[in-house]
């Protein structure tokens, strides 16, 4: 059974431009969540999707959005990047919102410059 | 607001037994969880914890005491590959959904 897949794997942007990451969950998991892990700051919760909405939303600018469709692939999309935006970003699903076992995506890593 | 605390980094032997604390504040606590993340990879789930009391998944065993808002993970006959970076998550429930909180990691270094 195919893993959470991310892509792209890679991306450097320049300050200012704006980028969107994708997320594939596992067949059949139906929450998708979001995070961010820098070494300063190590992993933090972006937001979580369930069933095309977004059920909860970290302490993150408005810059950071994100959806789900209807075939439970989620974009996060980050707008005007700044340098600080570096980092890892991965994604983890899970059958549902509340049990156990969330699985991660081997992550972007996405680099401003 | 919500807070966890973990040591930054520990160093055991190989064949040994480790135990990793983990503390925690927060409220509409709905589960802890620990990931393995070894360096440039994705997290790896290693165990949940909603009740108080001691899981055990093989060489490894997770802690919870929810009055305490402590958890451990004990990691026995350790091995090289065992050296990672271990996180501690607390889920919590509000009005809006749940939200995660990972500390900050503790780097294990295993020795021959």
């Amino acid at each position: 059974k195919a893993g959470v897949t991310q892509t792209p794997r890679y991306l450097i942007k320049t300050r200012g431009q704006q980028v969107t990451l994708s997320c594939s969950p596992i067949s059949g998991h139906r929450s998708v969540s979001w995070y961010q892990q820098t070494p300063g700051q190590g992993l933090q919760f972006l937001f979580e999707y369930f069933s095309e909405t977004q059920r909860n939303k970290g302490n993150f600018p408005g810059r950071f959005s994100g959806r789900q469709f209807s075939n439970s692939r989620s974009e996060m999309n980050v707008s005007t990047l700044e340098l600080g935006d570096s980092a890892l970003y991965l994604c983890a699903s899970s059958l549902d919102s509340r049990g156990p076992g969330y699985t991660f995506g081997s992550g972007t890593r996405l680099t401003v410059v | 607001g919500q807070n966890i605390d973990q040591p930054t980094e520990m160093t055991a032997t190989e064949g040994a037994i480790v135990q990793i604390n983990c503390t925690y504040q927060t409220s509409g606590f709905n589960g802890l969880f620990w990931y393995q993340q070894h360096a440039g990879e994705a997290p790896t789930f290693l165990s949940y914890n909603v009740l108080d009391g001691l899981e055990e998944k093989g060489r490894f065993s997770s802690f919870l005491s929810r009055s305490k808002g402590y958890s451990y993970l004990l990691l026995k006959e350790l091995q090289m590959k065992d050296s990672a970076s271990y996180l501690c998550a607390v889920r919590a429930l509000d009005n809006y959904g749940q939200n995660f909180v990972f500390g900050p990691g503790t780097r294990l270094s295993v020795l021959p």
